[in-house]
């Protein structure tokens, strides 16, 4: 079945560091793909998505682009900030279900 | 404009005991569903809905009954708790045809003792 391979941390940066989380995926065709981020104590939040391969989601300062070749979905930022400490989980539609990645804890220090 | 809303959101049970997690959510959406999300596991779908009236079950769904007698609730009943339920429950809800615009509640939390 479909699956989504993440990196799992837990990670800690400083303020300004550079993040990339890595994901790949095993899909049949092409399925949308996801990234959510749940902060402390709080339910998840879609942060940014990709729909077809070569799409490029962003948000928040985020990115993460949908690479059929390599399989793969990582998600970058340029500059962390304290306030991006949180979960992060990659993700793809398998209707009826979103299949999740197992999560990866970032803190970011001051 | 309370989007998805979830009831209790900490609970704490005896082996044996039942009990209802409530769901809403004030979009319209069709579609809803549970998850449960466990330490290293990420989050795996329980039950699920895609209108009042139409349940279907997940990956995990022993131990666990749902029912959806309107679109905007979309309760969970454990019947007899076990301590492998113990776990944080996330309700999610979407448009059928903007599947892709997941909403999530807050979660709750519950431990089976």
């Amino acid at each position: 079945g479909n699956s989504v391979t993440q990196m799992e941390g837990p990670v800690t940066l400083s303020e300004e560091a550079f993040l990339t989380i890595n994901c790949t995926y095993t899909a049949t065709g092409y399925p949308s793909l996801f990234w959510y981020v749940q902060y402390p104590g709080e339910g998840l939040q879609l942060l940014l998505k990709a729909t077809k391969a070569d799409d490029k989601g962003s948000n928040k300062g985020f990115e993460a682009t949908y690479r059929k070749e390599t399989t793969s979905f990582h998600l970058e930022k340029g500059s962390v900030q304290v306030s991006d400490s949180a979960v992060y989980f990659c993700a793809l539609i398998d209707f009826p279900k979103l299949v999740f990645g197992k999560g990866m804890k970032l803190t970011v220090n001051p | 404009n309370a989007g998805v809303t979830q009831t209790p959101k900490f609970q704490v049970l005896k082996t044996g005991q039942s009990m209802t997690l409530q769901c809403a959510q004030d979009m319209n959406h069709e579609y809803m569903s549970w998850y449960r999300q466990d330490p290293g596991m990420g989050l795996r779908l329980i039950h699920y809905s895609v209108g009042a009236g139409i349940t279907d079950q997940g990956e995990v769904p022993n131990g666990y009954n749902v029912s959806r007698s309107t679109t905007e609730d979309f309760p969970l009943r454990l019947l007899s708790a076990a301590p492998s339920q113990t776990s944080v429950y996330f309700c999610a809800s979407s448009y059928i045809a903007s599947y892709n615009e997941q909403f999530f509640g807050p979660g709750t939390r519950l431990t089976v003792l």
